[in-house]
């Protein structure tokens, strides 16, 4: 079972930033934060990724609470092509906790 | 190419038949992964190879899945006596394999099943 819970479907304005929840109140110590979107009739696509501090690439930021039991991915001038289902998931560090166990994700819908 | 290659992205197949689908992993991952998709629905994992470790099995729905990974590289996932509700989009993806947790899955585009 996923170990991550995120609201089914939001929606955003294009140009606008578009915050994404997730809460994962089990998380343990040595456990990853992963968001993936997966855009329509194609394989998933890494986003980001953290362990316990705030990240930052060209794609998305990636804000972890202090408590990291929940976590907000952030596109910060969402377009159109960001609509997607994206997919927040948390993976361990040892060879049974290698796999990604998805969970239903969030349906982000941009709006023109 | 180099991203993950997937074989073929379109299979029809009768119910009953046995069908082979082929995943080409990034050249150097070690980490092998298998998911399938049914319409509308989230990944399931099916199958997870780590170098020459055993394989980690525990997401194959039946006994008529199985998987193998010749030489490191390339894997099969053979379905045998397909049945209607095997029809999905199986998803391979592959990672370095580092077991560092801090690593990057790359998916194919999937092979889309469809059983009559």
């Amino acid at each position: 079972d996923a170990k991550t819970t995120q609201p089914p479907s939001m929606d955003c304005a294009e140009g606008r930033a578009a915050n994404l929840p997730c809460n994962h109140s089990t998380i343990s110590g040595n456990e990853y934060v992963y968001w993936y979107r997966q855009i329509h009739s194609q394989g998933p696509q890494y986003i980001i990724h953290g362990l316990k501090n705030n990240e930052t690439n060209e794609m998305a930021s990636l804000i972890i609470t202090e408590d990291r039991k929940s976590s907000t991915l952030i596109l910060p001038h969402a377009t159109l092509r960001d609509t997607a289902v994206y997919y927040c998931i948390v993976r361990g560090t040892t060879q049974g906790a290698q796999k990604l166990v998805f969970g239903q994700g969030t349906r982000l819908t941009i709006n023109p | 190419g180099a991203g993950v290659s997937q074989s073929p992205s379109n299979k029809v197949t009768e119910k009953g038949k046995d069908v082979e689908l082929r995943c080409d992993p990034i050249s150097g991952h070690t980490a092998l992964y298998w998911y399938r998709q049914s319409l509308g629905q989230g990944l399931e994992f099916l199958i997870y190879f780590q170098g020459n470790s055993a394989p980690d099995k525990s997401g194959l729905p039946s006994d008529r899945f199985s998987a193998e990974r010749t030489g490191g590289s390339v894997s099969t996932l053979t379905i045998q006596r397909t049945q209607q509700e095997d029809s999905a989009v199986y998803l391979c993806a592959s990672s370095l394999g580092l077991l560092l947790g801090n690593e990057k899955l790359f998916f194919g585009s999937g092979t889309q099943l469809s059983v009559l």
